[in-house]
């Protein structure tokens, strides 16, 4: 079965960090880009990083860049998120997120794990 | 910039729902419609405009081209009241639309 299973979630103080990961398996890891995409309390979704499958390149939105860092290790399957200075904005659920492989680009998210929230406040 | 419209669309089931997701500039069909209920996470219905996700029901339809896209749904199950986004990746930063509540009438 393909699945995503994120964890590393929890409450951190404004200004403190925290480690998301997220562990794949039923299909060959390092063949698929995979992203982060988070949704704040009763908001929609936003895009947060990707990292692409075939050359590791990887990408961030604006609202994260410097503070957030997007890894891999396809030895263990699992997705990482380094998250740096945490403001109480970035409260959400996490999830992670497969891209479909595709002719060109990027994308679409064709599996989804299932989150982790991460609340900052102090 | 996407800009889904309307933002809640009230219908029953049976009935035919049609929503829309403008963007900004071209995206060359590089737009993908994701389906979400409360507590779960967001599930790909349409890619690159037009093509049905694996699994994906035949009554959900994507159309559209250059910077209008709609996705509609030809006769509403009861499962089919979610939230529904779109999402381009023509372009770095991908971005979603704000959303569309479909509730039951």
């Amino acid at each position: 079965e393909v699945q995503l299973v994120e964890s590393g979630g929890g409450l951190v103080q404004p200004g403190g960090s925290l480690r998301l990961s997220c562990a794949a398996s039923g299909f060959t890891f390092s063949n698929y880009g995979m992203t982060w995409v988070r949704q704040a309390p009763g908001k929609g979704l936003e895009w947060v990083s990707a990292v692409t499958g075939s050359d590791d390149n990887t990408h961030y939105a604006d609202s994260v860049r410097g503070r957030f860092t997007i890894s891999r290790d396809n030895y263990r399957n699992t997705l990482y998120l380094q998250m740096n200075s945490l403001r109480a904005e970035d409260t959400a659920v996490f999830y992670c997120a497969r891209s479909q492989i595709v002719a060109a680009g990027f994308g679409p998210f064709d599996i989804w794990g299932q989150g982790t929230l991460v609340t900052v406040s102090s | 910039v996407l800009t889904q419209s309307p933002a809640t669309l009230s219908l029953s089931p049976g009935e035919r729902a049609t929503l829309s997701c403008r963007a900004s500039q071209s995206l060359t069909n590089y737009l993908a419609w994701y389906q979400q209920k409360p507590g779960q996470a967001p599930r790909l219905l349409i890619y690159d405009a037009t093509n049905r996700a694996t699994g994906i029901p035949a009554r959900f339809s994507g159309s559209g081209s250059g910077t209008d896209y709609t996705l509609t749904i030809s006769s509403l199950e009861p499962e089919d009241f979610a939230v529904y986004y779109c999402q381009q990746r023509r372009w770095w930063p991908i971005i979603f639309g704000q959303g569309t509540r479909l509730e039951i009438k």
